[in-house]
C-alpha cells in the first residue's frame, strides 16, 4: 500500500500569511493527489485535484503543486474561514491512502 | 443535484455486522463511482473502499477480510457491510462521490 505522510500535523499562523502543507508519498503517485478541508463538525470538501487543479468554487489563494512523491498545498493570504484540518489523499493506486492530516489554527 | 445520504444504525454491538445504505440522487450508480470513507471521532480520514460504475469492488487491505461493498442500481442504493465490529470501529461513516461528492456521514457508535 501506498503511505502517505503529512505534515505538520498542527500549523498555526496569522491572518495574511502564507501557509504551506506537505504531503510525501511513499512511491511515486504521478500527480493522482487530493487536498480536502474539512471543517469542525462538516464533510471533507474537495480544494484540489491531480495535484494542481483547483476544484470549482475554491478560491484561488488555494494552490496544489508537486509531482513524482512530494506535493504540497499551499494558502496564500489566510482567511479566518481557513481555519480547519486539511487531508491528502492519492488515488493514483488502491488501495486509495489518506495523510494524517494538518490542523490549521490561528495565531 | 447530487447528494449522497447514509443510514444505519448509530449503535453495534461489538463483534456484530454494521450495514450501512448510501442513498444517492442526481446521478446514476452505473455512471459514477462511489467510496466509504470513515473517520473516528477527532481523528484522520480512512478510506475503506470504492465501488466502480461497473460493479469492480477495492478494498483497504487492513479491512478486506471482514468489508464488502455491495450495490442496487434499480434503487440507487450503496451498501456496505462489516463484520467482527470491535470498539475501534466507531467512527463517522462517509459515502462519497469521488472525489467532490460527499454525504453527511453517518455517526456508528459500537458498544458491548
Amino acid at each position: 500500500d501506498i503511505q502517505m505522510t503529512q505534515s505538520p500535523a498542527s500549523l498555526s499562523a496569522s491572518l495574511g500569511e502564507t501557509v504551506t502543507i506537505e504531503c510525501r508519498a511513499s512511491e511515486d503517485i504521478y500527480n493522482g493527489l487530493a487536498w480536502y478541508q474539512q471543517k469542525p463538525g462538516k464533510s471533507p470538501q474537495l480544494l484540489i485535484y491531480n495535484a494542481n487543479s483547483l476544484h470549482t468554487g475554491v478560491p484561488s489563494r488555494f494552490s496544489g503543486s508537486g509531482s513524482g512523491t512530494q506535493y504540497s498545498l499551499k494558502i496564500n493570504s489566510l482567511q479566518s474561514e481557513d481555519v480547519a484540518s486539511y487531508f491528502c489523499q492519492q488515488y493514483y493506486d488502491y488501495p486509495w491512502t489518506f495523510g494524517g492530516g494538518t490542523k490549521l489554527e490561528l495565531k | 443535484q447530487v447528494q449522497l445520504k447514509e443510514s444505519g444504525p448509530g449503535l453495534v454491538q461489538t463483534s456484530q455486522t454494521l450495514s450501512l445504505t448510501c442513498t444517492v440522487s442526481g446521478f446514476s450508480l452505473t455512471s459514477y463511482h462511489v467510496s466509504w470513507v470513515r473517520q473516528p471521532p477527532g481523528k484522520g480520514l480512512e478510506w475503506m473502499g470504492r465501488i466502480q460504475s461497473g460493479g469492480s469492488t477495492y478494498y483497504n487491505s487492513a479491512l478486506k477480510s471482514r468489508l464488502s461493498i455491495s450495490r442496487d442500481t434499480s434503487k440507487s442504493q450503496v451498501f456496505l457491510k462489516m463484520n467482527s465490529l470491535q470498539t475501534e470501529d466507531t467512527a463517522i461513516y462517509y459515502c462519497t462521490r469521488d472525489p467532490a461528492y460527499w454525504g453527511q456521514g453517518t455517526l456508528v457508535t459500537v458498544s458491548s
